[in-house]
């Protein structure tokens, strides 16, 4: 049962456009959720996250709004850059110790 | 300031064989995980530990044990390799799971062939 879902493998997007990185959960329970980003060959970093309570989050370039009634959430990078290619990871924690339950992960590919 | 680190980078295991994956973490964390990836399927949990000497079961635990010895130190071993374990393993540490501004660290990974 996948409580996190990124349905959209890859994404490609113009330098200095909207990249826009969508997740979907099933679990109401959760209480916040995290964004990772992730280069080859390099273990995943945390980027952002939000509060279930919040329907946004902004930092910088990167801003995450959550829709609870939807029970989506999405990551709006502007502009894109040629840096932010990477893999992407949407996360969301299980009840107890901090595990966190991971959706596959979408690559974005932002061209010059 | 090392953070998380994983040792080794690669390796190729043939079927049957054993191994252990080292994670090492220097700040001072209670709680680490170790994670596969594979593609398609996100990052999944194998095994974590919520302090020294403390270890419990994730999502994919079989054919995988652990043993937190000391707190800086999280080991995953493989007793007989098969090929479904090929794979990409993250280690992560954290000081306060359960806070969202207490994110996991992960380390670089350990690429593992199993033939």
């Amino acid at each position: 049962d996948q409580q996190v879902k990124q349905n959209s493998p890859s994404l490609s997007v113009q330098e200095g456009r909207i990249s826009i990185l969508n997740c979907d959960y099933t679990n109401s329970m959760f209480d916040y959720f995290l964004w990772y980003k992730k280069y080859p060959a390099e273990g995943p970093t945390f980027l952002i996250s939000i509060s279930s309570i919040k329907d946004k989050n902004e930092d910088g370039r990167f801003t995450v709004f959550l829709n609870k009634s939807a029970k989506h959430l999405s990551l709006h990078i502007v502009p894109s850059q040629p840096g932010d290619s990477a893999v992407y990871f949407c996360a969301a924690p299980s009840l107890s110790y901090g595990k966190l339950t991971f959706g596959q992960g979408t690559i974005l590919t932002v061209h010059p | 300031n090392a953070g998380v680190t994983q040792t080794p980078k690669f390796r190729v295991l043939k079927t049957g064989q054993s191994m252990t994956l080292l994670c090492a973490q220097d700040m001072n964390h209670e709680y680490m995980y170790w994670y596969r990836q594979d593609p398609g399927m996100g990052l999944r949990l194998i095994h974590y530990s919520v302090g020294e000497g403390t270890t419990a079961k994730g999502e994919v635990p079989d054919g995988y044990n652990v043993s937190r010895l000391k707190k800086q130190n999280f080991l995953l071993g493989l007793e007989s390799a098969a090929p479904s374990q090929t794979s990409v393993y993250f280690c992560a540490s954290s000081y306060a799971p359960g806070k969202s501004n207490s994110p996991l660290h992960f380390g670089n990974g350990t690429r593992l062939t199993v033939t």
